[in-house]
């Protein structure tokens, strides 16, 4: 069965910083996985996805995330962060195929930015 | 447009109470729907999904149940709340991943169990 380990509870970062925000996965293929991000009080918007092909992937709102199968990881990275940006992160993994299209979630890191 | 709709938003409930929160899908027909629960630094809990009519798979063993009256209807239920039922249940939808790229989700509903 898929999971997803997000190392990190609790990030701060100062306006303008870059940021990595850590995700890794186990799963015996290569599966399906995900960003979302999420508001206060709010439900889940997508981010980016990576089904295959390029490794490096491009979201909403200036994120990108990498795709490094030898370690199993799908960081997500922003050159630069918004004040608007502090809320909370969370990657997924799916298994590809099947009729189902469960998502397994990881514990979630709650960005904060400072000014 | 494809849009979910989940309420009520906000709902606080004394222990022992039943329990019924609705979500609905428009725009889409013959959907997977999901139920999750998010407890503070637990992340997103898979409860149920549903792939048709009257199917329903549970994840985890626990004192709620689920339903799907019609296609684009999913209803969480629970007889007798417990303060562990305390927490924050979205709904979500898919078709398939490669065509739909994921899931939606509903705006979700706070559950206050006291």
């Amino acid at each position: 069965a898929q999971s997803v380990t997000q190392p990190d509870i609790h990030i701060t970062v100062s306006e303008g910083a870059s940021l990595e925000l850590r995700c890794n996965y186990s799963y015996g293929a290569t599966p399906y996985l995900f960003w979302y991000v999420q508001s206060p009080g709010q439900g889940l918007q997508l981010l980016l996805k990576y089904f295959s092909g390029d490794t490096l992937v491009q979201g909403i709102k200036g994120f990108e995330a990498e795709f490094k199968r030898s370690q199993s990881s799908f960081n997500l990275r922003k050159p630069s962060v918004h004040w608007s940006d502090a809320a909370e992160y969370f990657c997924a993994v799916g298994a590809p195929g099947g009729a189902t299209n469960k998502l397994i979630f990881g514990t979630g890191t709650l960005l904060a930015v400072q000014p | 447009s494809q849009t979910i709709h989940q309420w009520p938003a906000t709902l606080v409930q004394p222990v022992g109470s039943p329990l019924s929160l609705e979500c609905t899908v428009e725009g889409t027909s013959n959907p997977n729907l999901y139920w999750y629960r998010q407890a503070a630094g637990r992340g997103l809990q898979l409860l149920f999904y549903s792939v048709g009519i009257g199917q329903i798979s549970s994840e985890v063993p626990q004192n709620l149940s689920a339903s799907r009256p019609q296609d684009r209807q999913f209803i969480l239920s629970s007889k007798k709340l417990l303060l562990s039922d305390s927490g924050f249940y979205l709904c979500a939808w898919s078709v398939e991943f490669r065509r739909y790229y994921g899931y939606t989700f509903g705006s979700g509903t706070r559950l206050t169990v006291v």
